[in-house]
């Protein structure tokens, strides 16, 4: 079962103007999400993350949101620039038990586009 | 340079060889994950390390595949016996000291294309 969804496989914005990339979950055991971006032959760039007790992170032009009654997060960029042109994965942690340690889950990523 | 590092970048290999991959964490990080990830999908994860102890392992880690990180520094993934299903991006990770809001940062992983 696909425990966290980004529904829009895609996403095209103006220069200047807000992308607005979307996650939805179902397992009510995360406790901490994260936004990373990824170029083509890179991997994963942590970008920002949310713990599950708050309801906004901002940093710089980057701004995550959680409604947890929703189970729904979302990650704003404003202003948009040309080179924030990348895939955008939502992943949820979830403690492993009896450790320190956790395993995240991610979402099938957004393509963002920011045309000049 | 203090990020994750990965080598190879790539790796072509025909059906039924072994391969082996390493991952060399941030240094003072001592927890340390793989992942895989095939065309797209997200990375999905596979095992964890704390120290040298492997102390979890996805059900998609199969009899085939080993993971080892003898010193608690370094790892690396081992697959016997390749199929062409193994094709994908392996990825490792190695996690900070913070309890409840560890993040997890990645290494450029090795593209493994099985013939």
């Amino acid at each position: 079962d696909q425990q966290v969804k980004q529904n829009s496989p895609s996403l095209s914005v103006q220069e200047g103007r807000i992308s607005i990339l979307n996650c939805d979950y179902t397992n009510s055991m995360f406790d901490y999400f994260l936004w990373y971006k990824k170029y083509p032959a890179e991997g994963p760039t942590f970008l920002i993350s949310i713990s599950s007790i708050k309801d906004k992170n901002e940093d710089g032009r980057f701004t995550v949101f959680l409604n947890k009654s929703a189970k729904h997060l979302s990650l704003h960029i404003v202003p948009s620039q040309p080179g924030d042109s990348a895939v955008y994965f939502c992943a949820a942690r979830q403690p492993i038990r009896e450790t320190s340690g956790s395993r995240l889950t991610f979402g099938e990523g957004t393509q963002l586009t920011v045309n000049p | 340079d203090t990020g994750v590092s990965q080598n190879p970048r790539h790796k072509i290999t025909k059906r039924g060889q072994n391969v082996t991959f390493r991952c060399d964490p941030i240094s003072e990080h001592n927890r340390l994950y793989w992942y895989r990830q095939t065309l797209g999908q997200g990375p999905e994860f596979l095992t964890y390390f704390q120290n040298e102890a492997q102390l979890e392992k996805s059900r998609l880690l199969s009899d085939r595949f080993s993971a080892e990180r003898p010193k608690g520094s370094f790892s690396t993934l081992e697959i016997q016996r390749t199929e062409q299903g193994d094709s994908a991006m392996y990825l490792c990770a190695s996690g900070n000291r913070g309890l409840f809001q560890e993040t997890q940062y990645f290494g450029p992983g090795t593209r493994l294309l099985v013939l």
